[in-house]
């Protein structure tokens, strides 16, 4: 099955709302990121949280886990935040890269 | 700092026609990454090198599809004989060494396979 999954698959919001997206990882991960698209399809890493809490602007990611799960909270949001959120983990095999993604949260964020 | 290029942007062919991607990382980085992205899926890891050596080919469909990096810099994605399974955005991403983060990741190459 998926071994990473993502919910909402999509969210839409009114601008000035927070956005909730989450993460569940069936294998160890060693690294865990989470990446924006945009609607043209360019990839962005936006923060990197193999555990705890990480805050970047207006981005606050927690991870636990031992319960294998992540989320990524957006505050405030803005119709500049539409687009997809995706969440991959690197399972960190001895010299090896074995990165997942998950299918995304399509958000989109209405003025 | 020039980020992940790709060429070309979007590509539409026929069943059974090849096609070629071109790919020039970030300077520097010597890990370079091919991944497959079906629409509304994540992307799929396709081929990494680390230099020029083909360090994990083991999701990419041999029969069809080939890559290299003969400079252990710009590389290129081949499929020959596409078929219609092949529609997906080529991505393309570099890093410093293998397995660290931050990936840098290209804009992307869309094809549609007629």
């Amino acid at each position: 099955g998926q071994q990473v999954q993502q919910s909402p698959a999509s969210l839409v919001l009114q601008e000035g709302e927070n956005a909730e997206l989450q993460c569940n990882f069936s294998s160890t991960a060693t690294q865990l990121q989470w990446f924006y698209q945009s609607p043209g399809g360019s990839l962005v890493s936006l923060l990197s949280n193999p555990s705890g809490t990480k805050h970047t602007g207006r981005l606050t990611s927690t991870t636990v886990t031992k319960e294998r799960r992540s989320s990524l909270h957006i505050s405030s949001s803005q119709t500049t935040d539409s687009g997809t959120y995706l969440c991959a983990i690197d399972r960190g095999d001895t010299n090896a890269y074995k990165v997942i993604f998950g299918k995304g949260t399509h958000l989109h964020v209405l003025p | 700092e020039a980020g992940v290029t790709q060429s070309p942007r979007y590509a539409v062919l026929q069943e059974g026609q090849a096609v070629s991607f071109w790919c020039d990382p970030i300077s520097g980085h010597d890990t370079l990454y091919w991944y497959q992205q079906p629409r509304d899926q994540g992307p799929q890891l396709l081929v990494y090198f680390r230099d020029e050596a083909v360090i994990d080919n083991s999701q990419l469909p041999s029969d069809r599809f080939s890559a290299v990096r003969p400079k252990g810099t710009n590389s290129t994605l081949k499929i020959q004989s596409a078929k219609q399974g092949d529609t997906a955005t080529y991505l393309c991403a570099s890093s410093f060494e293998t397995g660290t983060w931050p990936q840098y990741f290209g804009p992307g190459t869309r094809l549609l396979v007629l």
